[in-house]
């Protein structure tokens, strides 16, 4: 499998629960993002790192969301106490920057969250 | 302003024409273009990638970059209704490199 990939694909959880996701980015690929993305609308920026350090977090991102690549090759995005605004399609996309381009990122097929 | 704006569309075209598709992006030092294709349901999906101003094509796809007048824009020849998607615009800037994304183009092909 060369690709990115997502687990879960679904996820049903009840409003104040906590839920981890897991994505395992291509696997020679340094930098590995989350985006968020509900019907109608582009995908938006949640964080990103370029091999284990966080380099970027989303001013929308609350306290209730945290994410880690302890060893600069999967990442966890962990989201405590869910809303039901949570719910969403969480996506995940890596790239190989920073050797002459490759600024193009993959997407892997995404985690949908339901909070009920 | 928004950071990435398209049309939302729907954009109808018959099949084997051509559809024509815009998208404009306020920060002026933006480095890097991109179109994916999203399918319902689906994540996105990369089809092109473009870093200089001028034309750069790929097969049926061709995307056009104009930076004095940021727009951006992907033209899809001899359209067929597998094309039937939404497209989104993504661009790349700022000193951390983050890509923003437009809210896309549902795009409709009509045999």
């Amino acid at each position: 499998d060369t690709g990115v990939s997502q687990n879960p694909r679904h996820k049903i959880t009840k409003r104040g629960q906590n839920v981890t996701f897991r994505c395992d980015p291509i696997s020679e690929h340094n930098r590995l993002y989350w985006y968020r993305q509900t019907l109608g609308q582009g995908p938006e920026f949640l964080t990103y790192f370029q091999n284990e350090a966080q380099l970027e977090k989303s001013r929308l991102l609350s306290d209730r969301f945290s994410a880690e690549r302890p060893k600069g090759s999967f990442s966890t995005l962990e989201i405590q106490r869910t809303e039901q605004g949570d719910s969403a399609m969480y996506l995940c996309a890596s790239s190989l920057a920073g050797h002459g381009g490759g600024y193009e990122q993959y997407f892997g097929p995404g985690t949908r969250l339901t909070v009920t | 302003q928004k950071e990435v704006e398209q049309n939302s569309g729907p954009l109808s075209v018959p099949e084997g024409a051509i559809a024509s598709l815009n998208c404009t992006y306020s920060d002026r030092g933006s480095q890097s273009f991109f179109w994916y294709r999203q399918y319902s349901g689906k994540s996105p999906e990369l089809i092109m990638f473009i870093y200089s101003n001028g034309d750069k094509e790929d097969g049926r796809f061709t995307a056009q970059l104009n930076k004095a007048s940021q727009y951006v824009s992907l033209l899809i020849r001899d359209s067929q209704p597998s094309d039937s998607a939404t497209y989104l615009c993504a661009v790349l800037s700022g000193g951390y490199q983050k890509v923003t994304f437009g809210t896309g183009t549902k795009l409709q092909v009509i045999p």
